[in-house]
């Protein structure tokens, strides 16, 4: 079935890194853009960072500019969230979510169950 | 930027009820605007793309309208599993990125 796996989260000290890793499978993984959105403990979705399906296209949040990097890996079926610089404010829930349409959806329509990044000291 | 507002904060109906949800945008979005449901934790759930289309598995009960700014999702009858926390989205060509609405928690009355 269509299924999207996430993993990497953890407790991490501030100004360290992590990586998350997306596993999908049951779809053309290389036919969809793919996209980051996070939920701190009892707020809401905020989305994170988007890659096209060829992986061309990258677009970040604000708040994570220039700390963090999407990346895909078409040939393994996996996408990735490079976190560097790590602050409080990122511990959240990190979920990885596929476009409804190939090339250019509009909406996600499939979500990984999420995977948890604790920043603290 | 576009920024989504979403109103009530919160809902307090009973089941069998009819809910009306309510997002508007800062700008038009045409009908680039999707619905999510979320329960406690679990990831959200795909409920309305486009503005009105249904998404695959998701009962008749839930319905989108609107246009430009405005948007509504609105369940017709409420059951005891619709009683959860509902995202407006929108997600324009370009730039790629997506926003998201504070929510509205619908809660038994």
């Amino acid at each position: 079935q269509v299924q999207l796996v996430e993993s990497g989260g953890g407790v991490v000290q501030p100004g360290r890194s992590l990586r998350l890793s997306c596993a999908a499978s049951g779809f053309t993984f290389s036919s969809y853009g793919m996209h980051w959105v996070r939920q701190a403990p009892g707020k809401g979705l905020a989305w994170v960072a988007v890659i096209s399906y060829e992986g061309s296209t990258e677009y970040y949040a604000d708040s994570v500019k220039g700390r963090f990097t999407i990346s895909r890996d078409n040939s393994k079926n996996t996408l990735s969230l490079q976190m560097n610089s790590l602050r409080a404010e990122d511990t959240a829930v990190y979920y990885c979510a596929k476009e409804t349409v190939p090339t250019a959806g509009f909406a996600f329509d499939i979500w990984g169950q999420g995977t948890m990044v604790t920043v603290s000291s | 930027e576009i920024v989504l507002t979403q109103s009530p904060a919160t809902l307090s109906l009973s089941p069998g009820e009819r809910a009306t949800l309510s997002c508007r945008a800062s700008q038009n979005i045409d009908n680039y605007l999707a619905w999510y449901q979320q329960k406690p934790g679990q990831a959200p759930r795909l409920l309305i793309y486009d503005t009105a289309n249904r998404a695959t598995g998701i009962p008749v009960r839930f319905s989108g309208s609107g246009s430009g700014a405005d948007f509504t999702l609105t369940i017709s009858s409420l059951e005891p599993d619709d009683f959860a926390i509902y995202y407006c989205q929108h997600k324009g060509q370009w730039p790629p990125g997506a926003t998201f609405g504070p929510g509205t928690k619908v809660d038994i009355k």
